[in-house]
């Protein structure tokens, strides 16, 4: 089955890049997400990839699919403390209805 | 527009009681899924609805079930509460469910306790 892991801390200087890992089992994964969630929220779309894509840059978001691994990052520049939060890592792939799967969730924690 | 509006925000149940979750996706979203986030287990699928019909299930007991309306309005309900069903239920919502590629947008949760 699909499985969706993540390390679950991070703590990083304000300013300092950030930089989340992702790595998941399922092969046939087409649609790759990443998710940011607030204290007390739901879950905020940040961004995603299709696996065909190897990056895709979005302001001071960057991510990165490495299909062969099954590894993907994302790379927040300029990490501001409004970007403390967890990130969910989360896969779903065409075919079928939709059921996403999540990852555990890191927790960045940016250090003024 | 409106986002997806998720009632109520906090509920405290005892267990053996029933409770059930309220649902609104964005206007002309047709899929509503739902998720269970807990401490341990992070984020579980629950089920999946699309015009009115359950199209996909997580693996949790017949004890959660749910339902769609006609105009895409989701409740998810669970029966003989036990302890372990504290936590924050997220429901989201996609325009048609089948090509997910461009995401979720998720409400702000029902956060449970059961006590």
């Amino acid at each position: 089955g699909e499985d969706v892991e993540q390390s679950l801390f991070l703590s990083v200087r304000e300013g300092d890049s950030s930089v989340i890992n992702c790595t998941y089992t399922d092969s046939s994964s087409t649609y790759l997400y990443w998710y940011k969630q607030e204290p007390g929220a739901g879950l905020q779309l940040l961004t995603y990839i299709f696996s065909n894509m190897d990056m895709k840059q979005d302001q001071r978001l960057t991510v990165l699919l490495n299909k062969k691994d099954k590894h993907l990052s994302l790379r927040i520049a300029d990490t501001q403390t409004g970007d403390s939060a967890i990130y969910f890592c989360a896969e779903s792939h065409s075919g079928g209805y939709q059921k996403v799967t999540f990852g555990t969730g890191t927790k960045l924690q940016v250090i003024p | 527009k409106a986002g997806v509006t998720q009632t109520p925000r906090y509920l405290i149940k005892t267990r053996g009681q029933q409770v059930t979750l309220s649902c609104s996706p964005i206007s002309g979203h047709r899929s509503v899924s739902w998720y269970q986030q807990t401490p341990g287990q992070g984020l579980q699928f629950l089920f999946e609805y699309f015009s009115e019909t359950q199209r996909n299930k997580g693996n949790f007991p017949g004890r959660f079930s749910g339902r769609q309306f006609s105009n895409s309005r989701s409740e998810m309900n669970v029966s003989t509460l036990e302890l372990g069903d504290s936590a924050l239920y997220l429901c989201a919502s996609s325009l048609t469910g089948t090509n997910p590629n461009y995401g979720y947008t998720f409400g702000s949760g029902t956060r449970l306790t059961v006590v």
